[in-house]
């Protein structure tokens, strides 16, 4: 079966530091792989999605970047973190078909002091 | 553009009380629905899902049924339990690109006590 992991699980890292968060996929391959935030108390804004090694395709300007530098590998990093890049990140894949679900990983909670 | 509305929460019921959490949606063409469960401290996980109208979905005793002429898709529970307070998502499938990318509402609260 197929299962996704993400960590760290907390990070609390200061302003202006470097952030990289890893997110693999196991029993599948060539999945879609999203990247979202979701704030305290709001909805996911989706961050990145990626269809396949080295293609990312953006959906909001930040201060954040994703990579994809293996199949079932998402990697999200930040050079330096601002106060606002606090909150909750989610990884996620599918299938690749139309209509499919997403399946999420646990999470990661990063606070920015 | 494609969008999906959920009713304000926190909903508040007591243990074994009826649910319902509104879900409307606005989309060109017929995208696939989706409910996602998001508990304390973790990641979504897939609730139940309709692909066409007049299906219903179910899981654990949710069930959802997609209702093209009203563009809805409530999700009901006839006995929730505490152990269903959660945030709730519900979700639709964005058609206007040509990958499989949702479009998910601002989700709703529930809590449930006993």
């Amino acid at each position: 079966s197929q299962t996704i992991h993400q960590w760290p699980a907390t990070l609390v890292q200061p302003v202006g530091s470097p952030l990289s968060l890893e997110c693999t996929v196991e029993g599948t391959s060539n999945p879609n792989l999203y990247w979202y935030r979701q704030a305290a108390g709001r909805g996911l804004q989706l961050l990145f999605y990626s269809v396949g090694i080295g293609q990312i395709s953006s959906e909001v300007p930040q201060n954040l970047s994703a990579s994809r530098p293996q199949d079932r590998q998402f990697i999200l990093s930040s050079k330096k973190l601002l106060l606002s890049d606090s909150g909750f990140y989610l990884c996620a894949w599918s299938g690749g078909q139309r209509n499919q679900p997403q399946h999420f990983g646990d999470g990661t909670r990063l606070s920015i002091l | 553009g494609d969008s999906v509305t959920q009713m304000e929460g926190p909903v508040t019921l007591s243990e074994e009380a009826f649910l319902t959490i509104n879900c409307t949606y606005t989309a060109t063409g017929y995208p696939s629905l989706f409910w996602y469960v998001q508990y304390p401290g973790e990641g979504l996980q897939l609730l139940l899902k309709a692909t066409k109208a007049d299906d219903k979905g179910s899981n654990k005793g949710f069930e959802a049924t997609y209702r093209k002429e009203t563009t809805s898709f409530h999700l009901e529970k006839g006995s929730v339990q505490v152990s269903d307070s959660a945030v709730y998502f519900c979700a639709l499938s964005d058609l206007s690109y040509n990958t499989d990318k949702l479009i998910f509402g601002t989700g709703t609260r529930l809590q449930v006590f006993p």
